[in-house]
């Protein structure tokens, strides 16, 4: 039990397109899913928030315009990179925490991350 | 969220006890030890987490000071595919609690 999913699992594309990463709780239900962002040799610095059905929360300095965040659903979120730049080549990784099904609940599951490389 | 303090490394001989320390000397009342663990390329895996109760599962042993201060990771068997990232996190539980990431221990274990 407890696994999420991530698609793509990479993705390289060319500057100034956007690129839509989707997350997903395959065996519970999560009302709240985390993105994350790592670049090399470094740690896990979090996104934002997202809550289903409601506007998701940004940490500072993230921009939300360039961040797009939906959770439309208790199993779903999707991070769109808008405009991708090079310097938004990294590893984005989403994260669910479990309210229902089989998982422990209130714990976080990570998916396998994705790796964006922009051109 | 209170910050915890570990080792950035450690080395540990395959089939022996690994023990990771954290230190997370302003822990609150209602912050719990999260542990988790990143292999090379690979999102974050849940490993432990307890309150002040020492917490054994199937892959890990979690010891709390009683002071919870202080806690320590036991892989009790290390092998060769325990190498990675470990993280102690602090958090709040509910809606209000994040999991952030501070640098971790890198644990190597050798053949």
């Amino acid at each position: 039990g407890a696994v999420v999913s991530q698609h793509p699992s990479w993705v390289i594309c060319k500057s100034g397109t956007s690129v839509k990463i989707e997350c997903r709780s395959l065996d519970f239900q999560a009302t709240t899913m985390f993105w994350y962002r790592q670049f090399p040799k470094q740690s896990l610095m979090l996104m934002a928030t997202s809550n289903e059905g409601s506007k998701a929360t940004y940490e500072q300095g993230v921009e939300k315009d360039k961040f797009l965040i939906n959770h439309a659903s208790l199993t779903l979120s999707t991070l769109t990179v808008t405009s991708a730049h090079p310097e938004d080549s990294s590893f984005y990784i989403c994260s669910a925490r479990a309210t229902s099904g089989r998982a422990r609940t209130d714990t976080q599951y990570f998916g396998p991350g994705t790796r964006l490389t922009v051109l | 969220d209170a910050k915890t303090t570990q080792p950035p490394s450690m080395d540990c001989a395959e089939g022996r006890a690994a023990n990771l320390p954290c230190n997370h000397s302003t822990i609150s009342g209602n912050e719990y030890v999260y542990w988790y663990r990143q292999i090379h390329s690979q999102g974050p895996q849940y490993i432990i987490h307890g309150l002040k109760n020492n917490e054994t599962n199937e892959m890990a042993s979690l010891i709390i000071t009683e002071d919870r201060k202080s806690s320590t990771l036991i892989l009790p068997h290390a092998t060769l595919r325990d190498t990675a990232v470990y993280y102690c996190i602090v958090r709040v539980a509910g809606n209000t609690g994040k999991l952030i990431f501070g640098q971790g221990t890198t644990l190597q274990v050798k053949p």
